[in-house]
This record gives C-alpha cells, structure tokens and sequence, in this order.
C-alpha cells in the first residue's frame, strides 16, 4: 500500500458523458501527478500539480481537466468522454516538485470503461 | 525526450538464473532516468530514480546503472526468483514531463 489513495476504483459510463476521478496524495506529499494506461498505449503523462498548481502538462486532451485543491487532494474531470477514453487512470504523489530527483508513488488505479 | 526503447520486450528467465534489460533514451534535455516494477493487477513501485552519469543503485538483488552522454540504463537481477516476474518500465524526466517505456515484461520459469 503506497498510501496514495483513488476513487472510484471502476466506473461505467456511456459516449458523451462526464466523470471526476479523486485522488489523496500520501500524507506530506505536495506533488500530484495523473497518468492514463490503455490497452494500445504504455503509460502517459498526463498532467502535474504542486500545492495547488499545475506545473507540468503532458498528452492531456482539451476534455480533460484537473485541479489541486488547498487540501492537496486532486481531481481529474473527463468530459465529452469516447470510447477511446476507457483506460485506467493513475494518481501517483511525491513530496516535492521536483520529480526529476524523487520516487513517485502510485496510487491503485480508476479502470474506466467507457460503452 | 520523445522516444524511450526497452529491450527485450519480454523475457523468459530460469529461476536462479541472472538476467539484465536495457532503456534507451535520448540523451537530451535529461534530468532523471527512474525505473519501475509493475506487476500484474497492481500499480508501478518505484525501484530507482538516477540523475548522474554513472550513477549505479541496488536493491537487494536489483540493480541499475546510468550512461547519460550515451543515453541508456541497464537493469540487473540477480538470482532471479519467481517473485521477480513483473513488467520493469524505464521513464525518463526533463524539466518539464517524464516519459514511459513500454516496459520489459519479465517471467521466471521455476
């Protein structure tokens, strides 16, 4: 157990709809990442925060939002969604930003299913 | 950073038998080359985060080096044991994102 936590762990939705995803960092960690793992694709970047502000944007879609909030949980809104969305979503934390030089750790994962 | 090669995309190893896989990246616009385990059902764990050229870490019967001018890092594991068998992933960071490999998908025959 990493102590990242996420929520929901599975979600089912339909084209066109719109889900938020929920992450708490371990305690003490300032850094919230977001990445997607589908099935053709390795895991992506998708976008990170630190105390409450993006630092860093990788392949995230315009239908896709997140925020940080003053209690450094974080969550990523999916919007307009396709079945190409249907993924699973990590949330990983670190203490810092400064990724470059520190461990990330993940949390279990949201498996959306987009039908 | 754009393109991150793992090689061999998967691998059959004998128990008790030592193995090893390399990541390949550009060397450019480098900050960090981190290495995680992810097994099946479970989410990545983090094994090393190395910054220096030459930079060498172990962990008990897992090791990696860096080659940041030539842009690679091997990953070693001793004594392979059936707990080991895992999808190893090598990513990158710059400044600015931190990029995945496709991983090395490890299996260890007992």
């Amino acid at each position: 157990d990493s102590g990242v936590t996420q929520t929901p762990k599975h979600l089912i939705t339909a084209t066109g709809q719109r889900v938020t995803l929920r992450c708490s960092p371990r305690s003490g960690d300032l850094s919230v990442y977001w990445y997607q793992q589908s099935l053709d694709q390795g895991l992506q970047f998708l976008i990170h925060y630190y105390n409450g502000e993006e630092r860093a944007k990788g392949n995230i879609l315009e239908r896709f939002s997140a925020q940080q909030f003053p209690d450094l949980h974080s969550e990523l809104n999916l919007s307009s969604l396709e079945l190409g969305d249907s993924a699973l979503y990590f949330c990983a934390s670190s203490v810092t930003s400064n990724w470059y030089q520190e461990t990330q750790y993940f949390g279990p994962g949201t498996r959306l299913l987009v039908l | 950073i754009l393109n991150v090669e793992q090689s061999p995309q998967s691998l059959h190893v004998q128990e008790g038998d030592s193995t090893n896989f390399t990541c390949s990246f550009p060397s450019s616009n480098f900050y960090a080359l981190h290495w995680y385990r992810w097994e099946t059902a479970k989410s990545p764990e983090a094994l090393f985060v190395m910054t220096l050229n030459g930079d060498e870490k172990k962990k008990g019967r897992i090791s990696a080096t860096l080659n940041t001018k030539e842009g690679y890092s091997y990953l070693y594991i001793k004594g392979s044991q059936p707990e080991d068998s895992a999808t190893y992933l090598c990513a990158p960071s710059s400044a600015s994102k931190i990029i995945f490999g496709s991983g090395t998908r490890l299996s260890i025959r007992p």
